[in-house]
């Protein structure tokens, strides 16, 4: 497609529970990105994938999250038994690999409500 | 590290007025920098990026190396212009980008 798909738009999930977010990249992007914006404010890097390989996990917290691209299926980030602070909205962004400076295309994020 | 700073939380300007959204970047080799766009209930967008050297929707950005600043102007700014605006720094293909904390644009008429 011509635009960054994400699903579901919204999230919720009582403490403890299992959270999977869904990401289909542009057709013939290379990289997936994966960023957390708390209460509008920054958005932090999480992980980037290069095709179905991890390419930086430098963002991602080393417990309960975990993220995958794997051929032919969406892009995927899963948080295991979530906390009140993973509440945020989680965008999911792809990029070609066509040289230095490829943008970034965004989708429109999933908004994840942890009570 | 990578570091983006844009200053200016709230930034409220009338209609027809100038606009600068401020920008500084902290960042080791040479820099990629970015505008990205967010307006309201869609989904971010990229406005310009300093490579292009091209103006967008009338704004344009100059990478100013010396002051580790790449700001945003309009000359006249136009109330389909409030949004949310983010600088971003980036580095090669493929590499994360560092997003500011954004400034709310509100155009007033």
């Amino acid at each position: 497609g011509e635009e960054v798909a994400q699903t579901p738009k919204h999230l919720v999930r009582g403490e403890g529970q299992k959270a999977k977010l869904y990401c289909a990249p542009i057709k013939g992007h290379s990289y997936v990105f994966w960023y957390q914006q708390v209460l509008k404010n920054e958005f932090k890097f999480l992980i980037s994938f290069q095709n179905e390989n991890v390419f930086d996990e430098t963002g991602m917290p080393k417990e309960r999250f975990s993220a995958k691209c794997l051929p032919n299926s969406p892009c995927s980030l899963e948080i295991q038994a979530t906390k009140l602070e993973d509440s945020a909205v989680y965008f999911c962004a792809s990029s070609r690999r066509d040289g230095y400076n490829s943008p970034l295309h965004f989708g429109n994020g999933t908004r994840l409500t942890v009570t | 590290a990578q570091r983006v700073t844009q200053p200016e939380k709230l930034l409220s300007v009338f209609k027809g007025a100038p606009v600068e959204l401020k920008c500084n970047y902290s960042y080791s080799g040479s820099p990629e920098l970015f505008w990205y766009v967010q307006y309201s209930r869609q989904r971010l967008q990229l406005l310009l990026r300093h490579i292009s050297r091209e103006s967008i929707k009338g704004f344009t950005a100059d990478l100013n190396k010396g002051e580790t600043s790449f700001h945003l102007k309009k000359p006249f700014a136009q109330e389909e212009d409030s949004a949310m605006y983010y600088c971003a720094l980036g580095g090669t293909s493929g590499s994360r980008l560092t997003f500011g904390e954004g400034t709310q644009l509100t155009v007033n008429p």
